[in-house]
């Protein structure tokens, strides 16, 4: 089974720290993704990687950056936490898309962040 | 661009009873759509997706759905609800920019009473 493991369940961070999610999946998988959760708003995603070193802006970058320096790690990092960015932070793997066929995402458990 | 559009951010169905949840996307190239599930405190689980290959698809749990492109619906429902349904369930399309990005719906919240 491919497992999409996230460092932490529940952060609670000040306001102004830079904060460090990290996420790792054992599958080999070339796609990694984070999203954020709020309710009501679904899922959004903020940046994805699809290669070592790679990163492409999603919908929502606006504070946060990322790093991907080994293939199985990809780490959101937020620069200066604010208490808009409490939330849930959701990461994914997924393999490339091959002919325009697009791949399943498959999820971690999630990291619930608080910024106070 | 595309996007994804759940009807009823709550439905709530007493076991036994049907279960129909709604969605209706906009995409401007062939859609690949998915549904996944979210139980309380966990990631996201796949439930199914439509690919092209066929327009009915079945998934985990007892779930299909029916792609109609005329209606821009993709609509999850399943005969009978368990109390284990009980989840939140999200309908997402992948977007233009490829590599497997998703445009997720805003979710629905399905409730189940004995």
């Amino acid at each position: 089974d491919v497992k999409v493991t996230q460092s932490s369940r529940y952060l609670v961070k000040r306001t102004g720290e830079k904060v460090f999610l990290e996420c790792v999946q054992d599958m080999d998988h070339e796609n990694m993704f984070w999203y954020r959760q709020d309710p009501g708003l679904g899922l959004r995603l903020i940046y994805f990687s699809y290669d070592v070193k790679m990163k492409e802006k999603g919908d929502i970058p606006e504070g946060y950056s990322v790093s991907r320096e080994k293939k199985e790690r990809f780490s959101l990092i937020l620069e200066s936490a604010s208490t808009n960015q409490t939330s849930m932070y959701l990461c994914a793997s997924s393999l490339p898309t091959t002919g325009g066929l697009n791949t399943e995402a498959f999820f971690g458990q999630g990291t619930r962040l608080t910024v106070v | 661009a595309q996007s994804v559009t759940q009807l009823g951010s709550h439905v709530s169905v007493s076991e036994g009873a049907l279960v129909l949840l709604r969605c209706n996307y906009s995409s401007s190239v062939p859609p690949y759509l998915f549904w996944y599930v979210q139980y309380p405190n966990q990631g996201l689980q796949l439930l199914l997706k439509y690919t092209s290959a066929a327009t009915l698809v079945k998934g985990i749990n007892g779930f299909e759905a029916e792609f109609k492109k005329s209606e821009t619906s993709f609509h999850l429902t399943k005969p009978s609800a368990h109390m284990s349904d009980a989840a939140e369930y999200f309908c997402a399309v992948s977007d233009r920019r490829g590599y497997s990005t998703l445009t997720f719906g805003k979710g629905t919240m399905l409730l189940v009473s004995p």
